[in-house]
């Protein structure tokens, strides 16, 4: 099925540096959505975007939905050790298809070294 | 405050057998998805429910699968005869209708099914 190209496929960083990750898509989407997921676990929720060229800070996360709709970045500033898990970046509302479903990326996989 | 639940987290079945999980989505919301997520992938949809209503269902839905919301509350997905490409993580959540101006889905914690 098709899925954002969402980057970059893993990251292996210092505790205390930023961390940047991006997704792109050749649709259109309505919302942009952020979640985190732990090994066996659902994604949880970290910041939902409704607006094009909306900018949203959730305490250290900040997400940002593109302007032309097709993209979206987050960042995380002043990694800690709890950071560590896979993010996923999601698309909704993408013309010609359901309203409600989301279409993910393939995740990005953030590792932080104390 | 309760969130999505899912029952079970965890289930392995033989080539063959028929399985079914469960979903108990956050109490006001309407709307129920299922998704699917195997090893390295994000979440693929399979189908979504508005109160009982089943509204959508993706290509990735074979015959042998089936959804259910009977009175609009839970959801149930049956997987027939299960073939070991089945194994996967089956992802259930819910939101309130997005005319209500949000369709923020929330997930619950997944059920890991095993297929020998």
């Amino acid at each position: 099925g098709q899925q954002l190209n969402q980057s970059p496929q893993s990251m292996f960083i210092q505790e205390g540096e930023d961390v940047s990750m991006n997704c792109t898509s050749s649709s259109i989407f309505n919302t942009w959505l952020w979640y985190k997921q732990d090994p066996g676990e659902g994604p949880v929720l970290l910041i939902a975007l409704y607006k094009a060229g909306e900018l949203t800070s959730n305490g250290r996360l900040t997400a940002q939905f593109g302007i032309t709709r097709k993209d979206s970045f987050l960042n995380i500033s002043a990694s800690i050790p709890s950071d560590v898990g896979i993010y996923f970046c999601a698309g909704q509302g993408s013309g010609g298809t359901s309203y409600g479903k989301l279409t993910f990326g393939q995740g990005t996989i953030l590792t932080v070294h104390p | 405050d309760t969130g999505v639940s899912q029952d079970p987290r965890h289930k392995i079945t033989k080539r063959g057998q028929n399985v079914t999980f469960r979903c108990d989505p956050i109490s006001e919301h309407n709307r129920l998805y299922w998704y699917r997520q195997t090893l390295g992938q994000g979440p693929e949809f399979l189908t979504y429910f508005q109160n009982e209503a089943q509204l959508e269902k993706s290509r990735l839905l074979s015959d042998r699968f089936s959804a259910e919301r009977p009175k609009g509350s839970f959801s149930t997905l049956e997987i027939q005869r299960t073939e070991q490409g089945d194994s996967a993580m089956y992802l259930c959540a819910s939101s309130l209708d997005w005319r209500a101006g949000t369709d923020t889905q929330y997930f619950g914690p997944g059920t890991r099914l095993t297929v020998l």
